[in-house]
């Protein structure tokens, strides 16, 4: 089993929408964790972070459910600049350990 | 404004051919991270230093070799022992190595093309 797995997409969605992302981790120790988004051939740049049960900041709302191993991101009023790659990254304890999935695509239009 | 840099945002070399590819940081922060991405895969560790003069190894250190003699300087060298050197390097750095609540920030990337 991967440490991090998150469906790739494409999520194509049209501007205006909610739309949800799921990540599952599988190292029971994880502690923190962070979303990160991703634009193309950019680097990623840190869009929230959830310590407890969960954050939200805006149009995003992350909820983490330890029991089930997984974390999830919603946005709500899409925007065509919300278009990128959604990087979910557990953390193990020490900053040095973040674990970065491979990301979700998402695609917003007009 | 506090930042991490990198450069350069292209390199291009040879085979066989040592580069070293830089990492500048102005945010006093104690820990430094250099990774690769490569299309497709999510961001591999390659080395890290929590402290000034030390540094660990990564889970893909091979091929590669970094020093940390200044807390604002992180550079790492890719040797012509990396059998797969082309990639997308980035440089991040934390506040606090030891607290896992703290998050990293990257800097822009260099895009390395070994040919």
């Amino acid at each position: 089993r991967k440490e991090v797995e998150q469906d790739p997409g494409p999520f194509n969605v049209p501007e205006g929408a909610t739309v949800a992302f799921n990540c599952t981790y599988s190292n029971s120790a994880s502690q923190s964790f962070f979303w990160y988004r991703q634009d193309c051939r950019k680097e990623p740049k840190l869009l929230m972070s959830v310590y407890s049960s969960g954050n939200e900041d805006g149009r995003f709302t992350a909820q983490l459910n330890r029991a089930s191993q997984y974390i999830s991101l919603l946005i709500r009023d899409s925007k065509l600049s919300d278009s990128a790659t959604y990087l979910c990254v557990p953390s193990t304890g020490t900053a040095s350990k973040l674990t970065f999935g491979t990301g979700t695509r998402l695609q917003v239009t007009l | 404004d506090g930042g991490i840099t990198q450069s350069p945002k292209y390199l291009f070399r040879k085979e066989g051919q040592n580069v070293t590819l830089s990492c500048e940081q102005n945010l006093n922060h104690d820990a430094m991270y250099w990774y690769r991405q490569d299309p497709g895969q999510g961001l591999r560790l390659i080395y890290y230093s929590q402290i000034v003069n030390d540094f660990q190894k990564g889970d893909i250190a091979e091929g590669y070799s970094v020093s940390r003699e200044k807390k604002e300087s992180f550079p790492l060298t890719v040797t012509s022992a990396q059998k797969n050197p082309t990639a997308f390097y980035l440089c991040a750095s934390s506040i606090d190595p030891t607290e896992s609540s703290y998050e990293q920030y990257f800097g822009p990337g260099t895009r390395l093309t070994v040919t």
